[in-house]
């Protein structure tokens, strides 16, 4: 069955500091993953998505993310952190089905 | 233009009552999802429509949830005899199509449940 874990639950990382969030999935064909952010009170919104093609991905706000099939991850990064990126980060993956299971999610703090 | 909106933002109801929470998808988008995110936790999937007809249902935990989708627009989702279990917050989400399963999802803001 197809899973995402986020071994982080919370982390926290100084304003400019550079940031990775780690993902690990498990499916045995090439799966869909996406990364989304909740901020207090807004929806989940999509910052990226990768399908197949280009291992590293683009998204908005300035982040990108890493699909590695042999160590089974997705991390997403962000070369220098804003204090408006404080939120809760989701990986999620998809198969063929459409539906999304997401991982448990991972807090970021941003200190001044 | 519009995204998805959810309405009531926030339900606070008695165990054993019956709610329902509607769901606005983006105009145009065939594809509707239905997620329950609980305190501290990833959304978890419920039930997805394709059109009118619901193409998966088997995320909803047990006969007691129920939701409909009868124009393939507006989406309701119906619990009976709720539980104080059933407190979570409800997000709902549309796609273009299902077709593949790499469609992105638009998520609305959600319906907050706290049964009492």
């Amino acid at each position: 069955a197809q899973s995402v874990t986020q071994p982080d639950i919370h982390i926290t990382v100084s304003e400019g500091a550079s940031l990775e969030l780690r993902c690990n999935y498990s499916y045995g064909a090439t799966p869909y993953l996406f990364w989304y952010v909740q901020s207090p009170g807004q929806g989940l919104q999509l910052l990226l998505k990768y399908f197949s093609g280009d291992t590293l991905v683009q998204g908005i706000k300035g982040f990108e993310a890493e699909f590695k099939r042999s160590q089974s991850s997705f991390n997403l990064r962000k070369p220098s952190v804003h204090w408006s990126d404080a939120a809760e980060y989701f990986c999620a993956t998809s198969g063929n089905t459409g539906k999304l299971i997401f991982g448990q999610g991972t807090t970021l703090q941003v200190k001044p | 233009g519009a995204g998805v909106s959810q309405t009531p933002s926030n339900k606070v109801t008695e165990k054993g009552k019956y709610v329902e929470l509607r769901c606005d998808p983006i105009s145009g988008h065939t594809a509707l999802y239905w997620y329950r995110q609980s305190l501290g936790q990833g959304p978890e999937f419920l039930i997805y429509f394709q059109g009118t007809g619901a193409a998966d249902d088997s995320g909803l935990p047990n006969d007691r949830f129920f939701a409909v989708r009868p124009e393939g627009s507006v989406s309701t989702l119906k619990i009976q005899r709720t539980e104080r279990g059933d407190s979570a917050v409800y997000l709902c989400a549309s796609s273009l199509s299902l077709a593949g399963g790499g469609d992105t999802q638009y998520f609305g803001p959600g319906t907050r449940l706290t049964v009492l």
